[in-house]
């Protein structure tokens, strides 16, 4: 039971245009969403967050935005750099008493910013 | 400030045979999990602790055992390796009130069962 979805598992966007990478989720019980990337070899390193009570999260080159009716979330990448050349994964918790934060995953979507 | 440090970065076992993966994070965080990470697939959490002492299953526990004696160390191990289990491994921590967004992970083990 796959909770968290990225239908997309690659995605190819040419250097300064926008990537935009898609996430849905199954859980009502979800309030707060992040995206993860993460480069070969190494763990995955936070990239932004959003919290169930806001539909927009902005930090800089990247937006997060959520649509809790439609339990879809997306990340916005503008203008793309080649540096961006990673795997993203979306990420999701419930808040409560026993939970400890625990992260589902989903199964990510490999980006590449051509030149 | 070396964060989440993971030993070894590769291990090649047969099946059968046991290994421990090491988890060491120098931030006093109290909150420590373990995911797998399969070809294609997300990550998974196989266990996770909330402070020494105290450790929980995750959604994908059966094969493994985890103790945490210290704040500092949680390491995964593997009774008798089968294919199955052949992933990569993640160690993350985090400080309560952080939220999520607070998550240190490791760079990873790369683990082959043959």
């Amino acid at each position: 039971d796959q909770q968290v979805k990225q239908n997309s598992p690659s995605l190819s966007v040419q250097e300064g245009r926008i990537s935009i990478l898609n996430c849905d989720y199954t859980n009502s019980m979800f309030d707060y969403f992040l995206w993860y990337k993460k480069y070969p070899a190494e763990g995955p390193t936070f990239l932004i967050s959003i919290s169930s009570i806001k539909d927009k999260n902005e930090d800089g080159r990247f937006t997060v935005f959520l649509n809790k009716s439609a339990k879809h979330l997306s990340l916005h990448i503008v203008p793309s750099q080649p540096g961006d050349s990673a795997v993203y994964f979306c990420a999701a918790s419930a808040a409560g008493t026993g939970t400890a934060s625990k992260l589902t995953f989903g199964t990510g979507t490999r980006l590449q910013v051509t030149l | 400030n070396a964060g989440v440090t993971q030993t070894p970065k590769f291990r090649i076992l047969k099946i059968g045979q046991s290994m421990t993966l090491q988890c060491t994070q120098d931030m006093n965080h109290n909150y420590m999990y373990w995911y797998r990470q399969d070809p294609g697939m997300g990550l998974k959490l196989i266990y996770y602790s909330v402070g020494a002492g105290i450790t929980d299953k995750g959604e994908v526990p059966n094969g493994y055992n985890v103790s945490r004696s210290t704040t500092e160390d949680f390491p995964l191990r593997l009774e008798l390796a089968a294919p199955s289990q052949t992933s990569v491994y993640f160690c993350a921590s985090r400080k309560p009130g952080q939220g999520t967004a607070g998550y240190t992970f490791g760079s990873g083990t790369r683990l082959t069962v043959v």
